[in-house]
């Protein structure tokens, strides 16, 4: 099975910074990699699939890329709405696994 | 636009079996692959399992000898069985769609339900 390594687990910052979440795979998933947005008492909502293909409707403010194992999740400015938990998750291979999650704080 | 719903028993007793449903609307069940992922209180998403249209399964094998998923398409709705349930088992509940993207490769889930939440009571 895939395990997937997120971090930092949290984050604090502030409206207008960029920030940027890693996730490693323990091994290659060339870039079947997806990320996965969560407001509190929500359902995921997809933000990334394919490492780098902006899903339709999210702002362009988000941004994916990597391969083989390591990839990044960037917001460039970050707007107040954007304060949540976001995932990474494999589809390379079943089981799917997700990363542990990185929470999103406003400083 | 494709809407799914969870449905089913919010408690349940330790040792039995929780049975939840996922109704699919807006669009076609046969088609994709249909999940289900669960979160306990604070923590992370756990993939559960996931089964085709036709009816081929693939289970998490942490949870694959107490999981069954099917699916009805005359109904439009595919279903979670989890038996022999425990404390550990108390999350949300969600059941997600499956697409996959031609033009940039893989699988990605882009529908989710609500959830539905599932407490084990002893």
């Amino acid at each position: 099975d895939i395990q997937m390594t997120q971090s930092p687990s949290s984050l604090s910052a502030s409206v207008g910074d960029r920030v940027t979440i890693t996730c490693r795979a323990s091994q290659t998933i060339i870039t079947y990699l997806n990320w996965y947005q969560q407001k509190p008492g929500k359902a995921p909502q997809l933000l990334i699939y394919a490492a780098s293909s902006l899903q339709s409707g999210v702002p362009s403010r988000f941004s994916g890329s990597g391969s083989g194992t390591d990839f990044t999740l960037t917001i460039s400015s970050l707007h107040p709405e954007d304060f949540a938990a976001y995932y990474c998750q494999q589809s390379f291979s079943v089981p799917r696994s997700f990363g542990q999650g990185t929470k999103l704080e406003i400083k | 636009q494709v809407q799914l719903q969870e449905s089913g028993p919010g408690l349940v007793k330790s040792s039995e079996t929780v049975s939840l449903s996922c109704t699919v609307s807006g669009g076609s069940i046969s088609s994709n692959y249909w999940s289900w992922i669960r979160q306990p209180p604070g923590k992370g998403l756990e993939w559960i399992g996931y089964i085709y249209y036709s009816g081929s399964t693939n289970y998490n094998p942490s949870l694959k000898s107490r999981v069954t998923i099917s699916v009805d398409t005359s109904k439009k709705q595919f279903s979670l069985k989890l038996r022999s349930v425990t404390a550990a088992d108390t999350a949300v509940y969600y059941c997600a769609r499956e697409d996959y993207s031609t033009s940039s490769g893989g699988y990605y889930m882009d529908v989710w339900g609500k959830g539905t939440t599932v407490t084990v009571s002893s």
